[in-house]
């Protein structure tokens, strides 16, 4: 069966520092994976999505990036942190872009910007 | 982007009542998700529909296709406390992978 995990469930960063948060999903191959941000209470924002490696769409303009070194792993990073950048990320997949696939999300990461 | 529009809100209801959500949108959609998100926890995936009228169950779920494609209903009977969380609504189109799109969410609160 697939999995997704995500890392770490809970950052505390100071303004300006740097930021990397990883996914990785198991049990499948060529996934579509995507980056949301949730602010508190409120739905969900795509950030970012991938089709394949290397392939990053970026939904937003911001302060992060993403990057998909591998075909099964998705990066979400920032050079310098913003205090706006405080919030819930969500790293999901689903296999293939027809319709009729699901989405999976991981368990989420509590990012707060001090 | 695809606009989902979900209501209610939030619902206050007391324990064993039953639960009633929707989400409608302006465009066709070929499939409709539901999913619960607990407070700092990823959505989790309740049901899945692809057909228009579709009537799907999970237990005390029951979702339903809109016979136009545009809406999807979410009904949750007997209500228990463990329902509390946030209900999202999400419409997949088929074009391109970037074909999700979701509603603001129901935030449900069951009283004991």
């Amino acid at each position: 069966s697939q999995t997704i995990h995500q890392w770490p469930a809970t950052l505390v960063q100071p303004v300006g520092s740097p930021l990397s948060l990883e996914c990785t999903v198991e049990g499948t191959s060529n996934p579509n994976l995507y980056w949301y941000r949730q602010a508190a209470g409120r739905g969900l924002q795509l950030l970012f999505y991938s089709v394949g490696i290397g392939q990053i769409s970026s939904e937003v303009p911001q302060n992060l990036s993403a990057s998909r070194p591998q075909d099964r792993q998705f990066i979400l990073s920032s050079k310098k942190l913003l205090l706006s950048d405080s919030g819930f990320y969500l790293c999901s997949w689903s296999k293939g872009s027809w319709y009729g696939t699901e989405a999976f999300f991981g368990q989420g990461t509590r990012l707060t910007v001090v | 982007g695809q606009q989902l529009n979900q209501s209610p809100q939030s619902m206050f209801i007391q324990e064993g009542e039953d639960v009633s959500m929707n989400c409608t949108s302006s465009s066709i959609f070929n499939t409709w998700l539901w999913y619960k998100q607990e407070p700092g926890e990823g959505p989790v995936l309740l049901i899945a529909l692809y057909k228009a009228g579709e009537l799907t169950s999970n237990g005390r779920l029951t979702a339903q296709f809109g016979i136009t494609r545009k809406d999807s209903f979410l009904n949750i009977s007997a209500s228990i406390p463990s329902d509390v969380g946030i209900y999202f609504c999400a419409g997949q189109t088929q074009t391109g992978a970037n074909n999700l799109f979701f509603g603001t969410g129901t935030r449900l609160t069951v009283i004991p």
